[in-house]
């Protein structure tokens, strides 16, 4: 079954340093992967997503995230950290090419320091 | 958003009382889906529907039910609520193009407390 790991449930960084959140997955099968922002009281926005075309993703707010089978990793960088991304970051499998179910993470809480 | 609204958004109510929230969206999507939202947990999935009167149980399901009779609506429904099940729900829906998940989106959520 699939499965994916985010290391750190939270994450502090400075204004303007590099955010890196990590997120590793299980899966027998090549995945799809997600990263989903949460911003306080609101629902789940769709950062960015692979689903095979090129490993480096580039998804909103200047995130990306690199694809690494070998590692089976799938960590959320952004190389310059503003105060308006202090959120809860999820990151998401899902093996099946047709929409059924998707596994979150355990979400990363990022706060940015002035 | 794709057009996706949760009923109620706050709701109090009592240990052994059935509670319905409601999800409806405007835009067809043929895949509706229930999370709850919990400390530590990320989102579980409760239950799924590929369509009208299609349901299928997710990680979480005991203690749940749900029902779709129209494209729009899927209702989640606690028979008997308990505490445990005190979270914040969220409603989901996936866009498909050519038969492949393109992304999915999420209601506002409803944030339940039961006493």
């Amino acid at each position: 079954a699939q499965s994916v790991t985010q290391l750190g449930s939270h994450v502090s960084v400075s204004e303007g340093a590099l955010v890196l959140l990590r997120c590793n997955y299980s899966s027998s099968v090549p995945p799809y992967l997600f990263w989903y922002v949460q911003y306080p009281n609101q629902g789940l926005q769709l950062l960015l997503k692979y689903t095979s075309a090129a490993t480096l993703v580039k998804g909103i707010n200047g995130f990306e995230a690199e694809f690494k089978k070998s590692e089976t990793s799938f960590h959320l960088t952004k190389p310059s950290a503003h105060m308006s991304d202090a959120a809860e970051y999820f990151c998401a499998v899902s093996v099946e090419s047709s929409a059924s179910k998707i596994i979150f993470g355990s979400g990363t809480r990022l706060s940015i320091r002035p | 958003d794709a057009g996706i609204t949760q009923s109620p958004r706050h709701k109090v109510t009592e240990t052994g009382t059935p509670v319905t929230l409601r999800c409806h969206q405007t835009e067809n999507h043929r895949y509706m889906y229930w999370y709850r939202q919990d400390p530590g947990h990320g989102l579980r999935l409760i239950h799924y529907s590929y369509g009208v009167k299609d349901t299928d149980k997710g990680e979480v399901s005991d203690g749940y039910s749900v029902s779709r009779s129209k494209t729009e609506d899927f209702l989640l429904t606690l028979e008997s609520a308990t505490s445990s099940q005190t979270s914040v729900y969220f409603c989901a829906i996936s866009v498909v193009q050519g038969a492949r998940l393109s992304k999915q989106y999420f209601g506002p959520g409803t944030r339940l407390t039961v006493t």
